[in-house]
């Protein structure tokens, strides 16, 4: 089952501040985050590991509460580069797990 | 180092017509992935394969097959195609546990079937 994803999609100001939220239904090892630009293919941005670690872009914040099967995206003082659409990935409560199951997106537009 | 690469990057197909699509990866990554990515839909896994020799069905098997050919290149099989499956796809690639390990797209096939 695709974990769900919030907002559907979101337009800011640049300079603004946006948080995305992806929940599971399922106990989780880790939560990936990738974004993607229009016709072009989806890029990593951070992994969140059962645990506390993370690994990934130093400019991106995100969050994973365990017990909640929840995690959070938080782009501060957005950019106009950070226009795209927002994935996240979910890995189950194994760390041997072999595939990831993505969300239905975020769709992020920044203006001027 | 190129990463991951796809041919073709567009295909057009009329129904029942076949095709395979290739994927090959240079970083010596263990698994492989094919998703098809539909409007509204997300990433949806057809197949994986977690290490050379291996292959499991993802979310949306139907209709599809899948071969590792060696440990740098995974092939996608449209044995009869269908509009159903008019998408892009992707193909990626990974460390052995990709609950760890970031997961590396290519470019994407754009495919319409007719």
């Amino acid at each position: 089952q695709q974990p769900v994803q919030s907002p559907q999609a979101v337009i800011l100001r640049e300079g603004e501040d946006a948080v995305i939220n992806c929940s599971s239904s399922k106990a989780l090892y880790s939560v990936h985050w990738y974004r993607q630009k229009h016709g072009e293919a989806p890029v990593f941005l951070m992994i969140l590991l059962k645990g506390g670690e993370q690994k990934g872009h130093e400019k991106i914040s995100a969050s994973f509460n365990e017990k909640k099967q929840q995690s959070s995206l938080y782009l501060t003082a957005s950019q106009l580069s950070y226009s795209g659409t927002y994935f996240c990935g979910t890995g189950l409560n194994t760390g041997t797990a072999s595939k990831l199951t993505f969300g239905t997106g975020t769709r992020l537009q920044v203006t001027l | 180092n190129a990463g991951v690469t796809q041919t073709p990057k567009f295909q057009v197909l009329k129904t029942g017509q076949s095709m395979t699509l290739q994927c090959a990866q240079d970083m010596n990554h263990n698994s492989m992935y094919w998703y098809r990515q539909d409007p509204g839909m997300g990433l949806r896994l057809i197949y994986y394969s977690a290490s050379e020799g291996t292959t499991d069905k993802g979310e949306v098997p139907n209709g599809y097959n899948v071969s590792r050919l060696n440990k740098r290149e995974f092939s996608l099989r449209l044995e009869s195609a269908a509009p159903s499956q008019t998408s892009v796809y992707f193909c990626a690639s990974s460390g052995r546990w990709v609950s760890t390990d970031t997961q590396y797209f290519g470019p994407g096939t754009r495919l319409t079937v007719l």
